[in-house]
């Protein structure tokens, strides 16, 4: 599984766009790239997982560089419910389902 | 479409006493993994179960177990608890076999204070 690296911690004004970068330089050809959010010690919420396509939901939008070595994540207009940790994960085929967390990146939007 | 369902949400145990956690995945999910969140060790992976079989396990000792129903439905059992063992443990479930791409959904938690 590809190590991951992230800022530790990011601002956000209400209504702008959040970039949340993330680093994977060890990325193998089959491991995908997701993204989870947690707030306030909840459960982790899915927001978007791609593989080298650019992904968009109704969430947020995945940018995965074309060498794969890293990616972002983009909400395009925070809001105070987007503040929490955002976790950049890297998941190998065949790994079972198993998600390594590392810190994640601590957003915080303000007014 | 109902989540993931954990059972009990809080819970408070002694030292010494075991304890078992239930979860229910999202209806039609094969696969159910589990994890433990504390503030020194973040969210660490446990074990995974996909048809009744552990495929995978973290790295955790013996008194960290679990399995898993003919339903999906799983169970985690933490035997002779020590005060470290205070911690959110989280399910999660997925519908496929482990493929890479797979949604993976989080329930809420079981809250566990070891006193």
């Amino acid at each position: 599984d590809a190590k991951t690296t992230q800022p530790p911690s990011m601002d956000c004004a209400e209504g702008r766009a959040a970039n949340l970068p993330c680093n994977h330089s060890t990325i193998s050809g089959n491991e995908y790239v997701y993204w989870y959010r947690q707030i306030h010690s909840q459960g982790p919420q899915y927001i978007i997982h791609g593989l080298k396509n650019n992904e968009t939901n109704e969430m947020a939008s995945l940018i995965i560089t074309e060498d794969r070595k890293s990616s972002t994540l983009i909400l395009p207009h925070a809001t105070l419910r987007d503040t929490a940790v955002y976790y950049c994960i890297g998941m190998f085929s065949g790994g079972y389902n198993k998600l390594i967390f590392g810190a994640g990146t601590r957003l915080a939007v303000h007014p | 479409k109902a989540g993931v369902t954990q059972t009990p949400r809080y819970l408070i145990k002694t030292r010494g006493q075991q304890v078992t956690l239930s979860c229910s995945p999202i209806s039609g999910h094969r696969s159910v993994s589990w994890y433990q969140q504390t503030p020194g060790q973040g969210l660490q992976f446990l074990f995974e179960y996909f048809s009744e079989t552990q495929r995978n396990k973290g790295n955790f000792p013996g008194r960290f177990s679990g399995r898993q129903f003919s339903n999906s439905r799983s169970e985690m059992n933490v035997s002779t608890l020590e005060l470290g063992d205070s911690a959110l443990y989280l399910c999660a479930s997925s519908l496929q076999n482990g493929f890479s791409g797979n949604t993976i959904y989080f329930g809420e938690g079981s809250w566990l204070t070891v006193v």
